[in-house]
């Protein structure tokens, strides 16, 4: 059964830092990995998705690496803004089905 | 593209009543995802639509629970007989499928309906 876990659980930084956020994963046969944020009372929002056959994705401020074979993707945050306090999620596909599973979430705070 | 809608956004009912939510996936999106997320945890697989076909269940999915989309376009998840355990934030999630090309399996949320059962 893939098992995916989040570290930390809940993170405070100041405003302007760099962070990274963890997510681990137990089954390494996944067909792809995505990362979501959720603001408090709200749904999910995409940041990226990385398939299983690429190392990274970038978009803005954010980089998300992907290493399948020892289970791990790191999300990385440049330059922390107050804007991104929020729930962080990573959640895999695996290779055979169609369901998301997904981590429990990093908590960011990030003071100004 | 307007985005995955749900309706009611916040349902509050009390024991034992039925409930009823809708999902309107994005236009063209032939996939539907239903999940259900309880405070501080990850959201949870319920069941995959491709198309109107319902092609996967979880075992979380109990008797009392059933979801259609019929047509393949909006989707229904029904509760019977809620008990307090099935309050919860209840997610709906699009994906293009192959006509989405790279992105075709990314998927995207609605901001979900909120179930307290009294």
């Amino acid at each position: 059964k893939q098992e995916v876990t989040q570290i930390p659980a809940a993170l405070s930084v100041p405003e302007g830092e760099n962070l990274v956020l963890n997510c681990s994963f137990t089954d390494s046969a996944i067909y792809n990995l995505q990362w979501f944020r959720q603001d408090p009372g709200k749904g999910l929002t995409s940041l990226l998705l990385i398939q299983s056959s690429q190392r990274e994705q970038t978009s803005g401020r954010l980089n998300a690496s992907l290493d399948k074979s020892s289970g791990r993707s790191t999300l990385y945050i440049a330059a922390s803004q107050p804007g991104d306090s929020a729930t962080y999620l990573c959640a895999v596909r695996l290779e055979y089905g169609n369901k998301l599973v997904f981590g429990a979430g990093t908590i960011l705070r990030v003071k100004s | 593209d307007t985005g995955v809608s749900q309706d009611p956004r916040h349902k509050i009912t009390k024991r034992g009543q039925n409930v009823t939510f809708r999902c309107d996936p994005i236009s063209e999106h032939n996939r539907l995802y239903w999940y259900r997320q309880t405070l501080g945890q990850g959201p949870e697989f319920l069941t995959y639509f491709q198309n109107e076909a319902q092609l996967e269940k979880s075992r979380l999915l109990s008797d009392r629970f059933s979801a259609e989309r019929p047509k393949g376009s909006f989707s229904t998840l029904e509760i019977q007989r809620t008990e307090q355990g099935d309050s919860a934030m209840y997610l709906c999630a699009s994906s293009p499928g192959l006509a989405g090309g790279r992105r075709y399996n990314e998927q995207f949320f609605g901001p979900g309906t909120r179930l307290t059962v009294l």
